[in-house]
């Protein structure tokens, strides 16, 4: 089964872009999601399928997955983006969901 | 508006057993698959459970595999997560959320969570 590895944390200044990655062996072969989850908030969805941004989401927010490695790219970072970040993925041999260790995301 | 809803958590003793709710609204429940997700103190996101549109088909974590159970009542537009055995590594914040849309099995609805605390 898959094993999603994502740093403890990434820092940026506002304005800046952050980047977020996700390590999983040719996780390229896999559809990657992304999701935010704000102190006390329910987890939201912020990329799914490795680029396509549900309703609501702010064109600010990218994603590309290529060899072994996906990245959630955040442009021009504002201090409401600060958050933890979970990648994810649906592995097709175990029938299993895979979640990345998570992402804190500090906005400086 | 779509809409999730959890309820049932609380406290709980080591051994014993609770059952999770999850209401649906805004959208058609029988349509999507459905799932259990936690996540305990200072720890990430950690998926437990799935289970198909009409129910029939579950797949489950490892670690809850054998001693939690997921069902859905499409007359109530509920979901439920039977958990027995329970034990100290339990203790979480439950969430239930709806297979997105996305090809890849993306989570599009979360509800606001239920916390479970199991101890002594």
């Amino acid at each position: 089964s898959s094993v999603l590895t994502q740093p403890p944390s990434v820092s940026v200044a506002p304005g800046q872009t952050a980047k977020i990655t996700c390590g999983g062996s040719n996780i390229a072969s896999e559809r990657v999601h992304w999701y935010q989850r704000k102190s006390g908030q329910a987890p939201l969805l912020v990329l799914y399928d490795d680029t396509d941004r549900p309703s609501g989401i702010p064109e600010r927010f990218s994603g590309s997955n290529s060899g072994n490695a996906a990245t959630l790219t955040i442009s021009r970072v504002e201090a409401g983006d600060e958050a933890d970040y979970f990648c994810q993925v649906w592995d097709n041999e175990s029938y299993h969901v895979v979640f990345g260790g998570g992402t804190k995301l500090t906005v400086l | 508006q779509e809409q999730l809803v959890e309820s049932g958590g609380g406290v709980v003793q080591p051994g014993r057993s609770l059952r999770l709710s999850c209401e649906a609204s805004g959208f058609t429940f029988s349509d999507y698959f459905m799932h259990w997700v936690r996540q305990a103190p200072g720890k990430g996101l950690e998926w437990l459970t799935t289970i198909s549109d009409d129910g029939d088909i579950k797949y489950y974590a490892d670690s809850v595999k054998g001693r939690f159970a997921v069902s859905r009542d499409i007359s109530r537009n509920t979901l439920y997560l039977q958990m027995n055995s329970l034990r100290l590594d339990d203790t979480a914040l439950y969430y239930c959320a709806r297979r997105g849309e996305g090809s890849g099995g993306d989570f599009d609805y979360w509800g606001q969570g239920t916390f479970v605390t199991v101890s002594s």
